[in-house]
């Protein structure tokens, strides 16, 4: 599975959005870009995956540039809830291939 | 929906003893997947079970570690005997037989262990 790189941590307003980065830039055709994130004390908790459309459900938003090598989770209102590690994920296999790594610590503020 | 339930939520014991973690995923999921972060690291993968079958367990650290899945139902992971270096939280995930690429996880809140 190909490798992300996500920022280490990002602040963000409470009421604004957050904007998530994450780089796959060996990304392969058949590898789908998921997104969870792990609120504090709490198991990870599935947002959203795209292949190469944009898409959107009742949580966020994902945004995968043209060529793949990279994707935005957007989180269009921040609440102080959503405080919580994102992680990026590429994947082409059932869950058992689902690899974290260090993922985007996100603080929503005040 | 009950979701995915894992016991104890946390267990703290010796070196040398054995510990047993259950995990009841959501009723209808034949996947069932463990994952554990130790002390400092990244959230790693352990196994999963396709009902009572283990499909992969590439990520078990070594023979100490035995997972169970009787019936298809819930799991157990025996630790035994603990070391110190098996400190960390273990998660448990269920999802239902999809694949890829809809197949989503449902973890529980994960059983924080502490070998002393």
């Amino acid at each position: 599975d190909a490798k992300t790189t996500q920022p280490p941590s990002m602040d963000c307003a409470e009421g604004r959005a957050a904007n998530l980065p994450c780089n796959h830039s060996t990304i392969s055709g058949n590898e789908y870009v998921y997104w969870y994130r792990q609120i504090h004390s709490q198991g990870p908790q599935y947002i959203i995956h795209g292949l190469k459309n944009n898409e959107t459900n009742e949580m966020a938003s994902l945004i995968i540039t043209e060529d793949r090598k990279s994707s935005t989770l957007i989180l269009p209102h921040a609440t102080l809830r959503d405080t919580a590690v994102y992680y990026c994920i590429v994947n082409n296999n059932a869950g058992n291939m689902l690899t974290f790594g260090g993922g985007t610590r996100l603080m929503v503020k005040p | 929906e009950a979701g995915v339930t894992q016991f104890p939520s946390h267990s703290v014991i010796e070196k040398g003893q054995t510990v047993t973690l259950r995990c009841d995923p959501i009723s209808g999921h034949d996947n069932l997947y463990w994952y554990r972060r130790v002390m400092g690291k990244e959230i790693k993968f352990l196994l999963h079970f396709v009902k009572e079958s283990k499909q992969d367990e590439s990520g078990m650290p070594n023979n100490r570690f035995l997972a169970e899945r009787t019936g298809g139902t819930y799991s157990t992971l025996k630790v035994q005997p603990a070391e110190l270096e098996d400190s960390g939280v273990y998660f448990c995930a269920s999802s239902k037989l999809t694949g890829p690429p809809d197949e989503k996880l449902f973890f529980g809140s994960g059983t924080q262990l502490s070998v002393l």
